[in-house]
């Protein structure tokens, strides 16, 4: 159990650029989730997979964010054109089969992302 | 909309002595519950849940909490702290579904020697 990881640690851009961030599960997990955490504040959820099906994305904070889970297996977080309220650490969660909403969910380290 | 409040946003106290770390929320038929620890430039790490069954809940290093479904609240206890507790404490929420947490603003627990 190597954990989750993510990647890169840090971005920093300029504002109107485009960011991809990269997720990578625990292996035998089959769900995922996108989480943003701005300074002071707690986590707030953004979107879910179960395998390669999105089946939440209404969290998603505007449609300049889209993410992919194309095999079921890693994820990806686009932010496309890039403003300075989008600097935050982005979370990304990994957890078990299991019932909705009982499984624990590990975290990965984050990526900040800092937008000038 | 679920909601969890966290009362303090800093809780200092002195090292080996005991803590309490607050949480409330909203009220919804079915609650999962749970408080995850963030140390510096680390992702989170969970501490302890409640799902159901015993409302007193133990978890990883000495940590506790209790639910109590009249006051809505999960408040985090620690009989003695360790510098090492140092960190932010998150107290989250789930319904269930797929909805994922919904987390409170955080407690930073201040250890001072």
């Amino acid at each position: 159990d190597t954990g989750v990881s993510q990647d890169p640690r840090h971005k920093i851009t300029k504002r109107g650029q485009n960011v991809t961030f990269r997720c990578d599960p625990i292996s035998e997990h089959n769900r995922l989730y996108w989480y943003r955490q701005t300074l002071g504040q707690g986590p707030e959820f953004l979107t879910y997979f179960q395998n390669e099906a999105q089946l939440e994305k209404s969290r998603l904070l505007s449609d300049r964010f889209s993410a992919e889970r194309p095999k079921g297996s890693f994820s990806t977080l686009e932010i496309q054109r890039t403003e300075q309220g989008d600097s935050a650490m982005y979370l990304c969660a990994s957890s078990h089969p299991g019932l909705a909403g009982e499984e624990t969910q590990y975290f990965g380290p984050g990526t900040r992302l800092l937008v000038l | 909309a679920q909601s969890v409040t966290q009362l303090d946003s800093q809780v200092p106290v002195f090292e080996e002595a005991p803590v309490e770390l607050r949480c409330n929320y909203s009220s919804s038929v079915s609650v999962y519950l749970f408080w995850y620890v963030q140390y510096p430039n680390q992702g989170l790490q969970l501490l302890l849940k409640y799902l159901s069954g015993s409302t007193l809940v133990k978890g990883i290093n000495g940590f506790e909490a209790e639910f109590n479904k009249s006051q809505t609240s999960f408040h985090l206890r620690k009989p003695s702290v360790h510098i090492s507790d140092t960190a932010e404490y998150f107290c989250a929420y789930s319904g269930g579904g797929a909805d994922g947490l919904t987390f409170g603003k955080g407690t930073h627990l201040i250890i001072q020697p």
